[in-house]
């Protein structure tokens, strides 16, 4: 079993919808991070959050260190937001396996 | 203020080879961190750098090595090339040592082994 699960693998919506990607680890943490890449291999770091929530734009991250879980949220998805999410738990620098996501217009 | 560049975007190499990568954190970042990424394996990190001092290492044979100038540029060098190491290598570089500093990443140099 990996260290860091994330869940969907792949996931496809129409514009508008709202969008939920988790990530779940097995190890102790400080911090966790959200990424995001396009096409092309390009990472931008969208979240570093070590508790409660965090609102960027149309992006919510939330935590729960004591259930080992994070979720990923995007309101009011863009086609733009076609991307793959990658999770990764910073203390034992391990990344999730990531969740491609597509949007549709 | 320009972001991390990686040099170069595109390398073809042949078994046995070696190579050298560069990074050029953002101005004012001491600390670099380099990632492999590959289609099997995800993303897996390989060290990490700060003030010319190899302060974190993941888990990757000794071909792999890197080090840091006191520009905080970064160089990888990887030796003995195998068709394994063909792969996105991504760098990213932060204010302060330590993984739990928010990363900045470049766009990759994309390593392919014939």
């Amino acid at each position: 079993k990996n260290e860091v699960e994330q869940s969907p693998q792949n996931l496809t919506a129409q514009e508008g919808e709202f969008i939920t990607i988790n990530c779940s680890y097995s190890v102790g943490i400080s911090a966790l991070h959200w990424l995001q890449q396009h096409p092309g291999g390009g990472i931008v770091s969208l979240f570093m959050l070590s508790s409660g929530k965090k609102k960027h734009g149309r992006l919510i991250a939330t935590i729960n260190i004591q259930e080992k879980h994070s979720s990923l949220h995007i309101t009011a998805s863009h086609p733009r937001d076609s991307a793959v999410y990658i999770c990764a738990v910073t203390d034992k620098l391990i990344f999730g396996t990531g969740t491609r996501l597509q949007v549709f217009p | 203020k320009a972001g991390v560049t990686q040099t170069p975007r595109y390398l073809i190499k042949t078994r046995g080879q070696q190579v050298t990568l560069s990074c050029s954190p953002i101005s004012g970042h001491r600390s670099v961190s380099w990632y492999q990424q590959t289609p099997g394996q995800g993303l897996q990190f390989l060290f990490e750098y700060f003030s010319e001092t190899q302060r974190n290492k993941g888990n990757f044979p000794g071909r792999f090595s890197g080090r840091q100038f006191s520009n905080s540029r970064s160089e990888m060098n990887v030796s003995t090339l195998e068709l394994g190491d063909s792969a996105l290598y991504l760098c990213a570089s932060s204010l302060g040592t330590g993984i739990n500093q928010p990363q900045h990443f470049g766009d990759g140099t994309r390593l392919s082994i014939l």
